[in-house]
C-alpha cells in the first residue's frame, strides 16, 4: 500500500497568517492527491483533489500544489473557521490511504 | 442537496456482528460508487470497503484488515448501502462514515455512526 506522511502533526497560527501543510507519498502518485478538512465532532470535507483543484465552494485562500511524491496545502490569510484538522489522501488506485493528519490550532 | 445518513452503530462484544446502513439522497445513487471509511484515534482515517455501480457490475473491494469478515452491499431501489460486519474485534472500534466516491476521492461524507467493540 502507498504510505502517506504529513507534516507537521500540529501547527499553531494566528488569524491572518499563512500556513503550509506538506504531504509525502511513498511512491509516485502523479497528481492523484486530495485534501480534507475536519472540524471537531464533524465528518471530513473534501477541499482539494487532483493535487490542485478546489472542491466546489472552497474559498480561494486554499491552494494545493505538487506532483509525484511531494505535495502541499497552503492557506492564505487564516480565518477563524479554518482551524481544525487536515488530511491528505491519495486517490491513485486501491486502497486509497490517508495521511496521519495535521491539527491546526489558534495561537 | 446530497445527503448520506448512517445508522446501525452501537456496542457489540468481540466476535459479534453488526450491520451498518447508509441512506443516500440528492444524487443518482445507482450511478455512484460508495465506500465506507472509518476513523479511530489509534489508526486515524482508514478506508474500509467500496462497492461500485451497476455499470461496474457492483464490484466490491475491501481493506486487508477486514477482508473475509466484512461485506459491503447496496440496494439501488432504496438508495442505500450497507456494511455487514462479522467476527468483530476491538480494533474495529471507531466512527464509520458512508462516503460517495468520485475518481477514488471522497466527495461527500455522512455524519458517521460509532461502533464500539468491547466486552
Amino acid at each position: 500500500d502507498i504510505q502517506m506522511t504529513q507534516s507537521p502533526a500540529s501547527l499553531s497560527a494566528s488569524v491572518g497568517e499563512t500556513v503550509t501543510i506538506t504531504c509525502r507519498a511513498s511512491e509516485n502518485i502523479y497528481s492523484y492527491l486530495a485534501w480534507y478538512q475536519q472540524k471537531q465532532g464533524k465528518s471530513p470535507q473534501l477541499l482539494v483533489y487532483n493535487a490542485k483543484t478546489l472542491a466546489e465552494g472552497v474559498p480561494s485562500r486554499f491552494s494545493g500544489s505538487g506532483s509525484g511524491t511531494q505535495f502541499s496545502l497552503k492557506i492564505n490569510s487564516l480565518q477563524p473557521e479554518d482551524f481544525g484538522s487536515y488530511y491528505c489522501q491519495h486517490h491513485y488506485g486501491t486502497p486509497p490511504t490517508f495521511g496521519g493528519g495535521t491539527k491546526l490550532e489558534i495561537k | 442537496e446530497v445527503k448520506l445518513e448512517e445508522s446501525g452503530g452501537g456496542l457489540v462484544q468481540p466476535g459479534g456482528s453488526m450491520k451498518l446502513s447508509c441512506a443516500a439522497s440528492g444524487f443518482t445513487f445507482s450511478d455512484a460508487w460508495m465506500d465506507w471509511v472509518r476513523q479511530s484515534p489509534e489508526k486515524g482515517l482508514e478506508w474500509v470497503a467500496e462497492i461500485r455501480s451497476k455499470a461496474n457490475n457492483h464490484a466490491t473491494y475491501y481493506a486487508e484488515s477486514v477482508k473475509g469478515r466484512f461485506t459491503i452491499s447496496r440496494d439501488d431501489s432504496k438508495s442505500s448501502v450497507y456494511l455487514q460486519m462479522n467476527s468483530l474485534r476491538a480494533e474495529d472500534t471507531g466512527i464509520y462514515y458512508c462516503t460517495r466516491v468520485l475518481g477514488l476521492r471522497f466527495d461527500y461524507w455522512g455524519q458517521g455512526t460509532t461502533l464500539t467493540v468491547s466486552s
